[in-house]
């Protein structure tokens, strides 16, 4: 069975850090581009990164360039994201999703930044 | 950016009638390749999202084909043929045409 799953969301308070872990399984993971997008509380979806299959393109939006690094170890069949100078407005669900067109999502993890 | 835009955000549906939920978008999702990257997500209460229907008109496996796609250029559509309640949700199209990748606003599937 496909399966992404994400971990080590947490409350964590402004100006903090925190790392995102996303666990594949069911599939070569090593083939698939990735993305991370997030869902703030009672709000849309909001596209985050994205990262190829090979690690030569990566892309963020505006909105975490400079403080969100996205990476991945093929060989551990897992996908990352390091977020620094975290903000209130960070605040969200952050889900895994695979290839640049989302086929397949994670049920997410929690992040909450408040002091 | 390109900036999508959905309608109507809230659409209260009788059970058996159909749906009909509109996505346009502020540029062409034509992409160079001749393709066109409009998909459609669903999202129930309590989950996370699932991809109903990609390149705009082909459903994922296991979707019910009461769901249908079409559209082109920049105006889009989601249709539910007959509701069912397990039909209720958030619906969310989204571009993967140009970059920064871009979802509507979502729209609200209640039961009347």
């Amino acid at each position: 069975e496909v399966q992404l799953v994400e971990s080590g969301g947490g409350l964590v308070q402004p100006g903090g850090s925190l790392r995102l872990s996303c666990a594949a399984s069911g599939f070569t993971f090593s083939s698939y581009s990735m993305n991370w997008v997030r869902q703030a509380p009672g709000k849309g979806l909001e596209w985050v990164s994205y990262i190829s299959s090979s690690t030569s393109t990566i892309y963020y939006a505006d909105s975490v360039k400079g403080r969100f690094t996205i990476s991945r170890d093929n060989a551990k069949n897992s996908l990352y994201l390091q977020m620094n100078s975290l903000r209130g407005e960070d605040t969200a669900v952050y889900y895994c999703a695979r290839t640049s067109y989302m086929d397949v999502w994670g049920k997410g993890t929690t992040v909450t930044v408040s002091s | 950016d390109v900036v999508m835009t959905q309608s109507p955000l809230s659409l209260p549906v009788t059970l058996g009638q159909p749906a009909s939920i509109s996505c346009r978008s502020s540029q062409s999702l034509v992409h160079s390749d001749g393709n066109t990257y409009l998909n459609w997500f669903q999202q129930r209460p309590g989950q996370s999202p699932r991809r109903l229907i990609y390149k705009v008109s082909n459903r994922d496996s296991g979707v019910p084909d009461r769901f249908s796609g079409s559209g082109s250029g920049t105006d889009f559509t989601l249709k539910i043929t007959r509701v069912e309640a397990e039909d209720v949700g958030v619906y969310y199209c989204m571009q993967g045409t140009h970059w920064p990748k871009g979802f509507g606003q979502g729209t609200k599937v209640e039961i009347k």
